[in-house]
């Protein structure tokens, strides 16, 4: 089993669509939870960060932590084309490493 | 803030040609950064981890001979591709994280290796 687990897609939605992304884990120790965007040859851009279970908000983001399923989500409101990208969640290690999941590639449609 | 730049962004040349990447924190200081490799459409593989005025922790299955790594400042970590192949041919990309506390990594916007 995999430490990380993404589903890779593709996910395709029409635009304004609520986009719902998910990743499970097997390491109940961790702690840290980030989601990443990677646009098509660019580096991955930090979204969001949280490290206790329950929601954080940052604008049309929302980044969900259950510690006791060992699932995390993030959801997008109003998703527009601009949101076309590779999502990737990210757990920290005991090692300050980062653990990634397979990334799932997004396409939002006019 | 916590912005992460990486340099070139393209490098194409001949094989057997040692090639040099850059990354730099423009506005924080890193004790740490990291180095990635990503294939197409692949998720990243963490190849080394970089620390400040130490040697680099590779990991396995990584040639440390090949992938030279030097974090000479809390700012700068740079990675150079040795005698470098048609095999070596990648996206590389650098990340890195604020000294203090439970920080996240953020990333440059990586290196596009063709080799020939």
């Amino acid at each position: 089993q995999k430490e990380v687990e993404q589903d890779p897609g593709p996910l395709s939605v029409p635009e304004g669509a609520i986009v719902s992304l998910n990743c499970t884990y097997s390491n109940s120790a961790f702690q840290y939870f980030m989601w990443y965007r990677q646009y098509s040859r660019k580096g991955p851009e930090l979204l969001m960060y949280t490290y206790s279970s329950g929601n954080k908000e940052d604008g049309r983001f929302t980044a969900q932590v259950d510690k006791s399923s060992k699932y995390i989500s993030l959801f997008i409101r109003d998703s527009q084309p601009s949101d076309s990208a590779t999502y990737l969640c990210a757990i920290k290690s005991g090692y300050n490493k980062l653990i990634f999941g397979a990334g799932t590639r997004l396409a939002v449609h006019p | 803030g916590a912005v992460v730049s990486q340099h070139p962004s393209r490098v194409i040349c001949k094989s057997g040609t040692s090639v040099k990447i850059e990354c730099r924190s423009l506005d924080f200081q890193a004790t740490t950064m990291f180095w990635y490799r990503q294939f197409p459409k692949q998720s990243l593989m963490l190849m080394a981890t970089s620390n400040e005025g130490s040697k680099a922790t590779y990991e396995q299955g990584v040639e440390k001979d090949k992938f030279l790594i030097n974090h000479a400042s809390l700012t700068l970590s740079t990675l150079t591709v040795t005698s470098a192949h048609p095999e070596d041919s990648s996206f590389y990309i650098c990340s890195a994280r604020v000294s203090q506390g439970n920080q996240p990594q953020h990333f440059g916007d990586g290196t596009r290796l063709s080799i020939l």
